[in-house]
């Protein structure tokens, strides 16, 4: 079955730091990867994905994301983080059943990331 | 456009209680799922649907039910609710499958005494 860790569950950075929170997953096959976003008292809203080609997907505000497949990877990072990016951070996993035209997708435990003034 | 909708916000129930809450999305979307929100557990699938009449089992499926009689409904039953149904309960919806962007609904919180 397919998993997905994420294994930093809180963390704690100073404005302009640098970030990089890890994801990742359990699946041989083809997958399509998102991360999604929690700010507080908000729903879940896309920050990126990665369907195919560049394993290096740019999302919104500043986000990126590398896919590495030899590693069952898909870590997020940003340069230099704002206060704004206070939030709890999701990846997703969606495994592509060869043979079934349902798939369902499976997302991580979270981040909960801390930004300090 | 709405996107999609949930109510109740808030719902608190006694043990053995029954209710539904209620999903509705106005984007034409084939597949709608419903996930629930416990700290540190992040998202945890609980049913979805890739259309009407056709609904299937996620990881944590136990005490739920669904139907899918509309392409725009999606509501979950909870048939004798528990205190270990406790939660954040998220409605999505998504064109093209569980393989593109999930739309979010604002959540209903439960509380079950």
């Amino acid at each position: 079955a397919q998993s997905v860790s994420q294994h930093n569950h809180h963390v704690i950075l100073s404005e302009a730091a640098s970030l990089e929170l890890g994801c990742n997953y359990s699946y041989g096959g083809t997958v399509n990867l998102f991360w999604y976003v929690q700010y507080p008292g908000q729903h879940l809203q896309l920050l990126l994905k990665y369907f195919s080609g560049d394993p290096l997907v740019k999302g919104i505000k500043g986000f990126e994301a590398e896919f590495i497949k030899s590693k069952f990877s898909f870590n997020l990072r940003k340069p230099s983080v704002q206060w704004s990016d206070t939030a709890e951070y999701f990846c997703a996993v969606n495994a592509l059943p060869m043979y079934s035209s349902a798939s369902k997708i499976i997302f991580g435990s979270g981040t909960r990331l801390s930004i300090r003034p | 456009n709405a996107g999609v909708t949930q109510t109740p916000k808030f719902q608190v129930l006694k043990t053995g209680q029954s209710m539904t809450l209620q999903c509705a999305q106005d984007m034409n979307h084939e597949y709608m799922s419903w996930y629930r929100q416990d700290p540190g557990m992040g998202l945890r699938l609980i049913h979805y649907s890739v259309g009407a009449g056709i609904t299937d089992q996620g990881e944590v499926p136990n005490g739920y039910n669904v139907s899918r009689s509309t392409t725009e409904d999606f509501p979950l039953r909870l048939l004798s609710a528990a205190p270990s149904q406790t939660s954040v309960y998220f409605c999505a919806s998504s064109s093209s499958g569980a393989y593109n962007e999930q739309f979010f609904g604002p959540g209903t919180r439960l509380t079950v005494l």
